[in-house]
């Protein structure tokens, strides 16, 4: 049973405009949300991050929306930029546990 | 400060046989988990060590098992390798009271290849 699905594989996205990842989730009982970007040959690295009881979170570049009603949150990435190019990995967990529930990933491509 | 480092960084071994893989946490955390990347799909959680003791584990057989030292590195020893053992394996340390996990940093990770 698959708690956590990034249903994109993929996404291509031009330089300079926004890039929109998705994310969907089955179990009601998360209430943390994370998102890591992973480089080929390291790992996973924290981008960013949102609780239950907000709908959401910013930082730079970086949005993460959260929909409980939809069991859904989104990244938003404002203005694309090459160095963002990399997997994009959503996770999820409830608080009063430690085990992160990982997505497969979408990877990201940002055209010049 | 230095970061999360694991080793080795690839290694080859054939079914049946055992393996060890490290983990040093970055400097002051004292908390490690490990997880078993397949390929084309997201981390999945093995076990975590707070303190040097096992703090829970996720679906992994016995033949997984771990031990954190009093400096906070890390293995993860498999045993009875199988074809289907191949994977990325990652450790990730983070400083947690132990009662909730806090951002996890991870580490490179060790490639396993079992033939």
């Amino acid at each position: 049973d698959q708690q956590v699905k990034q249903n994109s594989p993929s996404l291509s996205v031009q330089e300079g405009r926004i890039s929109i990842l998705n994310c969907d989730y089955t179990n009601s009982m998360f209430d943390y949300f994370l998102w890591y970007k992973k480089y080929p040959a390291e790992g996973p690295t924290f981008l960013i991050s949102i609780s239950s009881i907000k709908d959401k979170n910013e930082d730079g570049r970086f949005t993460v929306f959260l929909n409980k009603s939809a069991k859904h949150l989104s990244l938003h990435i404002v203005p694309s930029q090459p160095g963002d190019s990399a997997v994009y990995f959503c996770a999820a967990r409830r608080d009063s546990n430690y085990q992160l529930i990982w997505g497969a990933g979408t990877k990201l491509i940002i055209k010049p | 400060e230095t970061g999360v480092t694991q080793s080795p960084t690839h290694l080859i071994k054939t079914r049946g046989q055992q393996v060890t893989l490290r983990c040093s946490s970055q400097s002051g955390h004292n908390t490690v988990s490990w997880y078993q990347q397949a390929l084309g799909q997201g981390p999945q959680f093995i076990f975590q060590y707070y303190r040097e003791e096992e703090n829970g584990r996720g679906n992994f057989p016995p033949r997984f098992s771990g031990l954190q030292f009093p400096n906070y590195s890390s293995e993860l020893n498999v045993n009875a390798l199988e074809l289907d053992d191949s994977a990325l394996y990652l450790c990730a340390s983070s400083l947690d009271s132990g009662t909730g996990g806090k951002t996890q940093y991870f580490g490179p990770g060790t490639r396993l290849l079992v033939l």
